[in-house]
């Protein structure tokens, strides 16, 4: 079965700081990878998505995550966080069989000082 | 278009009673998934269903959860006898392809049982 690890639960930091969160995924054939985000009180959003080719995908609002098929990792990444960016952030991995299911990490709770 | 809709957005009911959720997916989408969010257990995919069909209700807790797509556009999860521990939000979920794909997330259903 698909596992996703994000081993930050929480992560605070002040305004204009770089951000990278962890996310690892199980070995599972076909790798298709996502990040979503959930504002306080609403519905998850996808940030970015990889399916193949150029392992560094951008995404909305300047974030920008890395494949690295050697490490089995999917990080995202924002050179300078704002106090919007304020959020639960997901990492999933989708299923390679013919399901197709995703399956989400535990989240990271970001929280931005301003 | 509207995006995923859910009914009710809040539900606060007493212990035995029975709750029914819905979702109406995204026009043309094929698959649609329930999930369930808990402080304790994150994310948990309770049953998705490909094409109105159900492909895996592994996820579902017990025999007290059952849920039903009768048509492409509709979609109800039912909790009969309702219990204390079921408060969660309780997210509807569209995708357009069937095997693989963004998901396009409603806005949830905030359960509550006393």
């Amino acid at each position: 079965a698909q596992s996703v690890s994000q081993h930050n639960h929480h992560v605070i930091l002040s305004e204009a700081a770089s951000l990278e969160l962890g996310c690892n995924y199980s070995y599972g054939g076909t790798v298709n990878l996502f990040w979503y985000v959930q504002y306080p009180g609403q519905h998850l959003q996808l940030l970015l998505k990889y399916f193949s080719g150029d392992p560094l995908v951008k995404g909305i609002k300047g974030f920008e995550a890395e494949f690295i098929k050697s490490k089995f990792s999917f990080n995202l990444r924002k050179p300078s966080v704002q106090w919007s960016d304020t959020a639960e952030y997901f990492c999933a991995d989708e299923d390679s069989g013919s399901a197709r299911q995703l399956t989400f990490g535990s989240g990271t709770q970001l929280t931005v000082l301003p | 278009d509207a995006g995923v809709i859910q009914s009710p957005r809040h539900e606060v009911t007493e212990m035995g009673q029975e709750v029914t959720l819905r979702c109406k997916p995204i026009s043309g989408h094929n698959s649609l998934f329930w999930y369930r969010q808990t402080m304790m257990r994150g994310l948990e995919l309770l049953i998705y269903f490909n094409n109105n069909v159900p492909i895996d209700d592994s996820g579902m807790p017990e025999d007290r959860f059952s849920a039903k797509m009768p048509n492409a556009s509709f979609s109800t999860l039912k909790i009969q006898p309702s219990e204390p521990r079921d408060s969660a939000v309780y997210f509807c979920a569209s995708r357009q392809g069937a095997t693989t794909g963004e998901l396009f997330f409603g806005e949830g259903s905030r359960l509550t049982v006393l």
